[in-house]
């Protein structure tokens, strides 16, 4: 049971625009920033976005993120058959201080 | 760029000890904290804890405290993940990533360690 809820699963068709969900608590999504991975299976995760919905060198504005007291999302537009992949939210957590992630969720391009 | 390079797969069996690491390329890490995630067949990501290259300050998360060392020796640019006592449970992708500071967002991955451990 991760400590942030991201639904197991999303999809979309090509060009749309798709919303994956994180929700989390007061000592976490409620404190801090939220930062989303994307993990093509068999690789490395890769930062995607990170705190104030800051994209990393060479992600493209496609992905954006928000956050609203408990809950984020992460949205791409404009969806691409390469965004195929698992997305993971992360926010460190003022009670357990430690570092906590969403179960991930994957996204099927159609 | 700093590139992370991990150690190669291992396997082991119950009960064994193991010690992997993660060595900074192309930029000094003394500076930078280094976390270590899990990821178990088939399942999602889970930290387990970080350390400062610089002097060796260790946070852990509660769910892996006691259960495992991390270590570093800044002068090799290098952290360190060890069991003492390996179960089959711990068979899993380990990952390391850099951090700016233990509660910063972890922007460089290392390319992940596969470890498993069967009798």
């Amino acid at each position: 049971q991760s400590v942030l809820t991201q639904p197991p699963s999303a999809s979309g068709t090509p060009g749309q625009r798709v919303s994956i969900s994180c929700s989390g608590s007061s000592s976490n999504l409620g404190s801090n920033a939220v930062n989303w991975y994307q993990q093509v299976p068999g690789t490395a995760p890769k930062l995607l976005l990170y705190g104030k919905n800051q994209r990393p060198s060479g992600i493209p504005d496609r992905f954006s993120g928000s956050k609203s007291g408990t809950s984020a999302s992460l949205a791409i537009s404009g969806l691409q058959s390469e965004d195929e992949s698992y997305y993971y939210c992360a926010a460190w957590d003022d009670s357990l201080n430690s570092w906590v992630f969403g179960g991930g969720t994957k996204l099927t391009v159609l | 760029d700093v590139q992370l390079v991990q150690s190669g797969a291992e396997v082991r069996k119950p009960g064994e000890s193991l010690k992997i690491s993660c060595r900074g390329s192309g930029s000094s890490l003394t500076n930078s904290w280094i976390g270590w995630v899990r990821q178990m067949p088939g399942k999602g990501l889970e930290w387990m804890g970080i350390i400062f290259l610089s002097d060796s300050d260790t946070r852990y998360s509660p769910s892996f405290q006691g259960q495992l060392t991390i270590s570093a020796d800044k002068s090799m640019n290098t952290a360190y993940l060890q069991w003492n006592s390996l179960k089959t449970s711990d068979t899993a992708i380990y990952y390391c990533a850099r951090a700016a500071y233990y509660y910063y967002h972890m922007d460089v991955w290392g390319q992940g360690t596969t470890v498993t451990v069967s009798s």
